[in-house]
């Protein structure tokens, strides 16, 4: 089905590890995003990619970096995993930076816990 | 402050009420609203998608927008078990491309 992949499902690290969640989408859009949710805190941008080539810190990008290996994957790295990163990590894209009516498409999530 | 505040619940409904969902946000710039819906263990969805104050209605969903009170409602008429999600709202500014601010979610149950 077309949409937003995103692997692994599920992932517990010890703190310290590293690893990368990846994300892809095969709908031709420009523009991706990594979110994490946590209760109480609702999702938080992390960081987003506008197009291929580019991108930008969000709201929460400590302990975090990114690559946007081409126009379909975007990639998520802990490269010193801590117990504050245990959460729900998303990935979404839309079709384009500017305003769009179609809002932003959603992968079904990493679950990700620290110990 | 949060930029966008929700009503927390959880909220439990029985079978066919009128659901009311609420959102206050403080950013003056933002003209663009959405409602998300998501289900447990999965990635949100968008539901509707409202431009500056008024009114949207699809279906049983209606969305409303109050910018002089900084006001986000989302109403679910007939309200069903499968209706049973936490429901997101965000806005977005005009300026900053489609950067969303989400608030934090309202978890609801529709019981048959």
């Amino acid at each position: 089905n077309a949409g937003v992949t995103q692997t692994p499902k599920f992932q517990v690290l010890k703190t310290g590890q590293s690893m990368t969640l990846q994300c892809a989408q095969d709908m031709n859009h420009n523009s991706m995003y990594w979110y994490r949710q946590d209760p109480g805190m609702g999702l938080r941008l992390i960081y987003y990619s506008a197009s291929e080539g580019t991108t930008d810190k969000g709201e929460v990008p400590n302990g975090y970096n990114v690559s946007r290996l081409n126009k379909r994957e975007f990639s998520l790295r802990l490269e010193s995993a801590a117990p504050s990163q245990t959460s729900v990590y998303f990935c979404a894209s839309s079709p384009s930076w500017v305003v769009s009516t179609y809002g932003y498409t959603f992968g079904s999530g990493t679950r990700l816990t620290v110990v | 402050q949060k930029e966008v505040e929700q009503d927390h619940g959880p909220l439990s409904v029985p079978e066919g009420a009128i659901v009311s969902l609420n959102c206050t946000y403080s950013n003056s710039a933002f003209q663009y609203f959405m409602w998300y819906r998501q289900y447990s263990r999965k990635g949100p969805e968008l539901l509707m998608y409202t431009y500056s104050s008024g009114n949207k209605e699809d279906g049983r969903f209606t969305a409303q927008v109050d910018k002089s009170s900084k006001y986000i409602s989302l109403f679910i008429r007939d309200s069903q078990p499968s209706d049973s999600a936490t429901y997101l709202c965000a806005g977005r500014e005009e300026t900053s491309g489609s950067r969303l601010t989400f608030g934090e979610g309202t978890q609801l149950t529709v019981n048959p």
